[in-house]
């Protein structure tokens, strides 16, 4: 079974843009989950999606904003840009059980860099 | 207080010995705890997820929990260079998909 993907890779921007990230989970799995890992901060949770709908959603601002379309694929956007959202973002994604999801697996992530 | 507890290091150690990875929590709600790895330029991967309270062994890993103290470990017996890598617990409340993540332990396994 493939794994979950991300795109792009890797991607440069430069203050005041805006970027969109995709991302596919795991056949069969309908809950995608994004956070921002940074060295300063660690891996923080962004929010999640689960049948097109947001579930959670983390303490960020509300430049971050994300959407998941009826295939369960995932994107995040994240508009004007700041140096500060250069990190790395992880997607992952989980199948639900009767007590809920229980475990999560990460994409490889896209790295942006903001100059 | 962080929510989540978890020494940097870096923790280095000669090939074959016993490592041990710890995180404190302070949130009595989380009721599922994992471990993850992550290699450099990775993503996390899944290496034990534990529900309750006690021991549960996977190969060379075996994850503990005790929850009445908070406290979470990792062990690694007969550490391999190719476990070099961070290793990060994350925890979450029933439910939930947020996950609260460790800063992550960075590990070096000498040859």
């Amino acid at each position: 079974k493939a794994g979950v993907t991300q795109t792009p890779r890797y991607l440069i921007k430069t203050r005041g843009q805006q970027v969109t990230l995709s991302c596919s989970p795991i056949s069969g799995h309908r809950s995608v989950s994004w956070y921002q890992q940074t060295p300063g901060q660690g891996l923080q949770f962004l929010f999640e999606y689960f049948s097109e709908t947001q579930r959670n959603k983390g303490n960020f601002p509300g430049r971050f904003s994300g959407r998941q379309f009826s295939n369960s694929r995932s994107e995040m956007n994240v508009s004007t840009l700041e140096l500060g959202d250069s990190a790395l973002y992880l997607c992952a994604s989980s199948a639900t059980t009767s007590r809920g999801s229980e475990t999560q697996y990460f994409g490889p992530g896209t790295r942006l860099l903001v100059l | 207080q962080k929510e989540v507890e978890q020494d940097p290091g870096p923790l280095s150690v000669p090939e074959g010995a016993i490592v041990s990875l710890n995180c404190t929590y302070s949130n009595s709600a989380f009721q599922y705890f994992m471990w993850y790895r992550q290699y450099s330029r990775k993503g996390p991967e899944l290496l034990m997820y534990t529900y309750s309270s006690g021991n549960k062994e996977d190969g060379r890993f075996t994850a503990q929990v005790d929850k009445s103290s908070k406290y979470i470990s990792l062990f690694i017996r007969d550490s391999q260079p190719s476990d070099s890598a961070t290793y990060l617990c994350a925890m979450n409340v029933g439910g939930s998909e947020k996950l609260v993540f460790g800063k992550g332990t960075k590990l070096t396994v000498n040859p």
